[in-house]
């Protein structure tokens, strides 16, 4: 079985300062692990993923994440947060093998001061 | 080129009724997923076809729901006898490959059962 837990329903931060959104799972074999971006009325939209290749990973509108096993962590990360990024964002695991749905965190909601 | 497509984007319905949602992948992607998303909360898997047959359909609550994908495109969705706590929004993913590939997410059909 897979959980993600995301810590914060909502975040809040200041126009230009950093961006921390916590990530943890759960998961029974090695995972596949997705920053997903929705913005009010649209679809999801892929931020970043972790596929067992390098354990820093970037992704579009300058946000990374990294995965750390010991922790079972995969917080993403801004330098400097844009009022373009409030959103909301989720955390997701997969297997990444057979059958690949998605097990989602809660969601966080990031608002952005100026 | 066109991404996911969900007919309606809204749909609202009475306790009792019958309903359909339809979903349209990217052309050419084998794999497709269904979603809900219930107000403030991360989306929960309820389906997964591979082509034409439903690999897994664990996340489906009860037997009321139901969901078909006749040719390996087009999905519909089938919910009979609503009740309003099927009240979301319904979202459809697609994906050209199981295996941890991204999926590309639809805007999202939302239901509302009064």
């Amino acid at each position: 079985a897979q959980s993600v837990t995301q810590l914060g329903s909502h975040v809040s931060v200041s126009e230009g300062a950093l961006v921390l959104l916590r990530c943890n799972y759960s998961s029974s074999v090695p995972p596949y692990l997705f920053w997903y971006v929705q913005y009010p009325n649209q679809g999801l939209q892929l931020l970043l993923k972790y596929t067992s290749a390098a354990t820093l990973v970037k992704g579009i509108n300058g946000f990374e994440a990294e995965f750390k096993k010991s922790e079972t962590s995969f917080h993403l990360t801004k330098p400097s947060a844009h009022m373009s990024d409030a959103a909301e964002y989720f955390c997701a695991v997969t297997r990444g093998n057979a059958g690949n749905m998605l097990t989602f965190g809660g969601g966080t909601r990031l608002m952005v001061k100026p | 080129g066109a991404g996911v497509s969900q007919t309606p984007s809204n749909k609202v319905t009475e306790k009792g009724k019958y309903v359909e949602l339809r979903c349209d992948p990217i052309s050419g992607h084998t794999a497709l997923y269904w979603y809900r998303q219930s107000l403030g909360q991360g989306p929960e898997f309820l389906i997964y076809f591979q082509g034409t047959g439903a690999a897994d359909d664990s996340g489906l609550p009860n037997d009321r729901f139901f969901a078909v994908r006749p040719e390996g495109s087009v999905s519909t969705l089938k919910i009979q006898r609503t009740e309003r706590g099927d009240s979301a929004v319904y979202l459809c993913a697609s994906s050209s490959s199981g295996g941890g590939g991204e999926q590309f997410f639809g805007p999202g059909t939302r239901l509302t059962v009064l």
